[in-house]
Formats: structure tokens, sequence, C-alpha cells
């Protein structure tokens, strides 16, 4: 089955360091995704974007997070500044042309600022 | 966006079926309904999506009424392996419908 690979798996960092993380997403989607998931709390929605551009954004996407599709496979979320708070498990997630049948998420890279 | 509301936590017996209900009282048209599940440490995982009355799949059943302002996820004979958190959201498309609730924790005990 095919899946949404995302690395590192785990990451430590200082805070105000910038962060990048990766996300190879299944081949043939078109829509991809970003959501963190702080500890204990609910999945919340960061960003989506299609054909190279940001589609939707919420409000913790902030001035601090960018996304970017460098090549044909790769799909990065970057924080420049990291706070404490940026702690959180971070998923990437695709979906096909249709965006029907649901989205699939990545196994998530957990962000730890310190 | 529609708000949906599900139950915060339920817990079932094993072999026993587990019913998730789901009010999503503005939704809209265009809407699709969408369950997820998710474990611990893991990515939500998609399960079943409908439009109206029943869709059935390996994993679940998922029951929407003609008015469409709920919806019901049925899993049949739960074991131990189904405790997880499951998500209801609704929106026109997966495109749409990025904002997930709180979830109804489910434990299945033995």
């Amino acid at each position: 089955e095919p899946e949404v690979t995302q690395t590192p798996s785990h990451q430590v960092t200082q805070m105000g360091q910038e962060v990048i993380l990766r996300c190879v997403p299944i081949s043939n989607h078109l829509y991809f995704y970003w959501y963190r998931q702080i500890l204990g709390q609910k999945v919340e929605f960061l960003v989506s974007f299609y054909n190279n551009e940001i589609s939707e954004k919420s409000e913790i996407f902030d001035d601090q997070f960018s996304v970017e599709r460098p090549d044909g496979s790769n799909f990065t979320l970057k924080i420049r500044s990291t706070k404490l708070e940026d702690s959180a498990m971070y998923f990437c997630a695709s979906s096909d042309i249709t965006r029907l049948g649901g989205a699939f998420f990545g196994q998530g890279t957990r962000l730890t600022v310190v | 966006l529609a708000k949906t509301t599900q139950p915060i936590s339920m817990d079932s017996y094993e072999g026993q079926e587990v019913n998730i209900t789901c009010s999503h009282n503005n939704i809209a048209t265009n809407d699709y309904i969408t369950w997820y599940q998710q474990f611990p440490s893991q990515g939500p995982r998609f399960i079943i999506q409908g439009y109206k009355t029943k869709v059935t799949n390996e994993v679940a059943s998922l029951f929407i009424p003609a008015d469409r302002k709920s919806s019901t996820l049925s899993l049949p004979r739960v074991s131990l392996s189904d405790t997880a958190v499951y998500y209801c959201l609704v929106g026109e498309n997966t495109g749409n419908q990025f904002y997930f609730g709180t979830g109804t924790s489910l434990t299945v005990i033995p």
C-alpha cells in the first residue's frame, strides 16, 4: 500500500533555531497538507498546498511557518524561529485529485523545542 | 465549515458492536462525512466516507439519516486493537475537511 513518509521521526532543536520537516507524499497525489498535534490535544490543521501554492491556512500558520515543494517528490514545512510551544507531533498528509476517499497521513515527526 | 460534535469517550467490551454518533447540524449540500481513526503517536487513518444513507466497507459501516444532520460510525465486534480516537469530519471533499474536532476516545475492555 502506498504511504506518506516523513523524516526525521524525531527532532530536538534549540529555541530560536530553524527547523525543516520533510515529507514525501504519495506519488500521484496533488494535494498536500500539514497538521500538528500537541501532546494530548486534537489534530490541528496548519496548511494545504495545491499547484505549488497555499490553498488554505489556519491562524496557527503565521509568518514563522512556510511550506515548499522543492522538487517533484518532497514537501517541506519550515519553522523559522522555533518556540517552546512549537513542540508537537507534525503530520504530513496527501490526497488525490478527487480529494474524496480521505487523506493519507504520514507517521509524523515529533518536534521537541528545548 | 460545518462544526461536528461527538461524545468525548466511550467504553465497550470486546466482541460488541460499537456505534459512535457525530452531530453536524450545519452540514451543507455538497458536504461529505469522513471518519478517521488515530492510535497514539500515529497519524490519523481514513476509515470510511459517505454522503447519504449507508456505506459499508471491510472495516466499518456509516449510517447517515435523510436529513444528514448526524452520522453514526458502526464498528462490528470490536477487539482490543480498536482502542483509538475516532474523528468525524465534514466538508465538500477531503480538501475542504481540514478541521478535526476533539474526537471520541474509544476504549475496548477485555
